[in-house]
């Protein structure tokens, strides 16, 4: 049973330039969560959805950023017009149908590093 | 201001030594994890508790939930140089449902 996926694993864009990351959760799962990791800061929520639905997007910046967990294909975390301190790791964990916020599964991360 | 305040910030043992990682809060939780994340890679769940007092066991780690569900501790048993990595307590709270992380605790096992 593959776990959460994600790609690419690490990013390197320009200041300007839009950066998409994307999540394929586990077999089964429902639930997505996006989360943002900077050095000596632990992670900080950002967004949960379930299918073509936005639960909760309290942790996400208000302008540039934006997520979705389209029917069919992976969930698209999509950053507009990045600026140097978008550089992060972005990581994104899945939870099975059932109680939200229930045991979260993590993918690899996807280190973006605007230059 | 984090949620859940871990210490130490960092921890450097020699292998075959014993080591505790404290997870604080002033709020009360509902369910409590303990994962591991190591260099490039994403954070593992180790285990999660939910009753208050509760005590888990996973081989040479003990995990403990607080009486008022407000904190808990990780004791490592004769650390290995394989437990080496970044310790995250996140928890959900009663108020909330959202699922907040500590800033972790860096451990080290020298060989």
């Amino acid at each position: 049973n593959a776990g959460v996926m994600q790609n690419p694993r690490h990013l390197v864009r320009r200041r300007g330039q839009e950066a998409r990351l994307r999540c394929s959760p586990m077999k089964g799962h429902s639930h997505v969560y996006w989360y943002r990791q900077l050095p000596e800061e632990g992670l900080k929520f950002m967004v949960y959805l379930q299918k073509e639905n936005i639960i909760d997007e309290s942790g996400m910046p208000k302008e540039r950023f934006s997520a979705e967990f389209p029917k069919e294909g992976p969930s698209i975390l999509r950053i507009q017009q990045v600026v140097r301190g978008d550089s992060a790791a972005y990581f994104c964990a899945s939870s099975p149908p059932g109680t939200p916020w229930s045991e979260q599964f993590f993918g690899p991360g996807t280190r973006l590093t605007v230059l | 201001t984090q949620l859940l305040e871990q210490s130490p910030q960092f921890l450097s043992i020699q292998e075959g030594e014993n080591l505790t990682v404290y997870c604080n809060s002033s709020s009360v939780f509902s369910s409590l994890q303990w994962y591991r994340q190591e260099p490039g890679e994403g954070p593992v769940l180790l285990v999660t508790v939910v009753t208050g007092g509760e005590v888990k066991k996973l081989k040479r780690l003990t995990f403990q939930f607080g009486d008022a569900r407000k904190d808990s501790s990780l004791h490592i048993t004769a650390a290995q140089p394989g437990d080496t990595g970044l310790y995250l307590c996140a928890g959900v709270s009663s108020n909330d449902y959202k699922l907040s992380f500590g800033a972790g605790t860096t451990v080290t096992v020298r060989a």
